[in-house]
């Protein structure tokens, strides 16, 4: 089955420093990731959606040039939260679809572990 | 714009009793729905899609029907677990290329 690799799944850091989180696609090649970000009982927000070779879409309200969106190839996106402060403390997770006509579907979402960021 | 609810925040249910949760949208035409289980602390799990034209759909304990007139997806799970308990997550997507909607999630406790 599809598998989703999002790493770091806890990171710590101080405040003012960058973090890059990254997720990759294991056994499928996704032209589209999605990134979200979860508070404590809450649904997931969708920040961005991420195409290979292309720029990211952002969601109204949500800061392109603090939530650094990169997906160079078909298996690899990376989030990086620059200068992170306490208010970006967050439970992130990324999203995987297959092209269209591989796999299962291209309708299913496959998710990562999530990655629990706490800044200090 | 389109919104979606899911029924309540929490279900409390007793093991081995029937779990109903409902996901209710408005302005969205969706040509699939999808569920999806989130234990804390991981990302969501993709349980089953139903496609507008299906009207029920079954895996296991599991049963989702989709009514496009009401705009409503029912999610039963039968003879529920504690080990079910979780939050329940629905979706809705159009095409391909159109992002997936999510609702704001059940959070499903069944006591022993």
């Amino acid at each position: 089955g599809a598998v989703v690799s999002q790493h770091p799944s806890r990171v710590i850091c101080k405040s003012g420093t960058s973090v890059k989180i990254e997720c990759r696609s294991l056994d499928f090649q996704a032209t589209t990731m999605f990134w979200y970000r979860q508070f404590p009982k809450k649904s997931l927000m969708l920040m961005a959606t991420s195409n290979e070779g292309s720029k990211a879409t952002y969601e109204q309200g949500v800061e392109k040039d603090k939530f650094l969106i990169n997906h160079a190839s078909l298996t690899l996106s990376t989030l990086t939260v620059t200068s992170a402060h306490p208010e970006d403390s967050s439970f992130y997770i990324c999203s995987a679809r297959p092209r269209q006509g591989e796999m299962r579907g291209a309708n299913v979402l496959t998710f990562g572990a999530g990655s629990r960021l706490t800044v200090l | 714009s389109q919104k979606i609810e899911q029924n309540s925040e929490a279900l409390n249910i007793q093991e081995g009793k029937t779990a109903t949760l409902t996901c209710n949208y408005t302005n969205y035409s969706p040509a699939y729905l999808q569920w999806y289980r989130q234990d804390p602390g991981r990302g969501p799990v993709f349980l089953l899609l139903i496609r507008e034209n299906e009207k029920e759909k079954r895996k296991e304990r599991l049963k989702v029907t989709f009514d496009t007139t009401l705009k409503q997806s029912l999610f039963h799970i039968t003879a529920s677990q504690p080990a079910d308990s979780a939050t329940y997550l629905c979706a809705l997507g159009g095409s391909y290329g159109q992002n997936f909607v999510f609702g704001p999630g059940t959070r499903l406790s069944v006591l022993p």
